[in-house]
């Protein structure tokens, strides 16, 4: 089993639309969980951190259910701007308390 | 504030020629990573460095040598360039109180 699991899609909805993404990590111990997005031949970046409670960040809205060890994004009003990979990342508790582990991500093309 | 730079951003080589991929970064971060990213396997990391002078293995270590002697560069060198090293290399960097990395606008090394 992969330590981090995402949908790969591809995700394709209409301008407006309000899309969600799941994403199940193995590792139960796992401490800290991130969103990152990648743009077509671009580098990953740091989207949002995802918190115990829930956060929100504009139309970004990050679920942590650790019961059930996934990790969830939504995003609301989607923008042609949002289309990109939406990437799951884990920070395992195995090894360096540094690594992180990144999901395969989750294409997104937001459509007008 | 140039925060993480990579050079070159595209190289060619031949199979068997030593290759150097340089990682800059001006946040005094005292943690760097080196990842590949290919298509069916998503973000692996190389090798990644704790401070200056310490260094340690990742998933995907073989054929690949890094050096840190400067809190700010972490250089990763391919001995002697394979097919299979032909990838999109990404350097990051994360500073001590938080697990988020920052990633370079990555490398595109294709060895012929």
């Amino acid at each position: 089993r992969k330590e981090v699991e995402q949908d790969p899609g591809p995700f394709n909805v209409p301008e407006g639309a309000t899309v969600a993404f799941n994403c199940t990590y193995s590792n139960s111990a796992s401490q800290s969980f991130f969103w990152y997005r990648q743009d077509c031949r671009k580098e990953p970046k740091l989207l949002m951190s995802v918190y115990s409670s829930g956060n929100e960040d504009g139309r970004f809205t990050a679920q942590l259910n650790r019961a059930s060890q996934y990790i969830s994004l939504l995003i609301r009003d989607s923008k042609l701007s949002d289309s990109a990979t939406y990437l799951c990342v884990v920070n395992p508790p195995s090894g360096s308390a540094r690594q992180l582990t990144f999901g395969s991500g989750t294409q997104l093309t937001v459509l007008p | 504030d140039a925060g993480i730079t990579q050079s070159p951003r595209y190289k060619i080589t031949e199979t068997g020629r030593q290759v150097t991929l340089m990682c800059h970064q001006t946040w005094s971060h005292s943690y760097m990573f080196w990842y590949r990213q290919d298509l069916g396997h998503g973000l692996r990391l190389i090798y990644y460095s704790a401070a200056a002078d310490i260094t340690d293995k990742g998933e995907v270590p073989d054929g690949y040598v890094v050096s840190r002697s400067k809190t700010e560069n972490f250089p990763l060198t391919l001995e002697s360039a394979t097919r299979s090293q032909t990838s999109v290399y990404f350097c990051a960097s994360s500073g001590v109180h938080s697990y988020e990395q920052y990633f370079g606008p990555g490398t595109r090394l294709t060895v012929t």
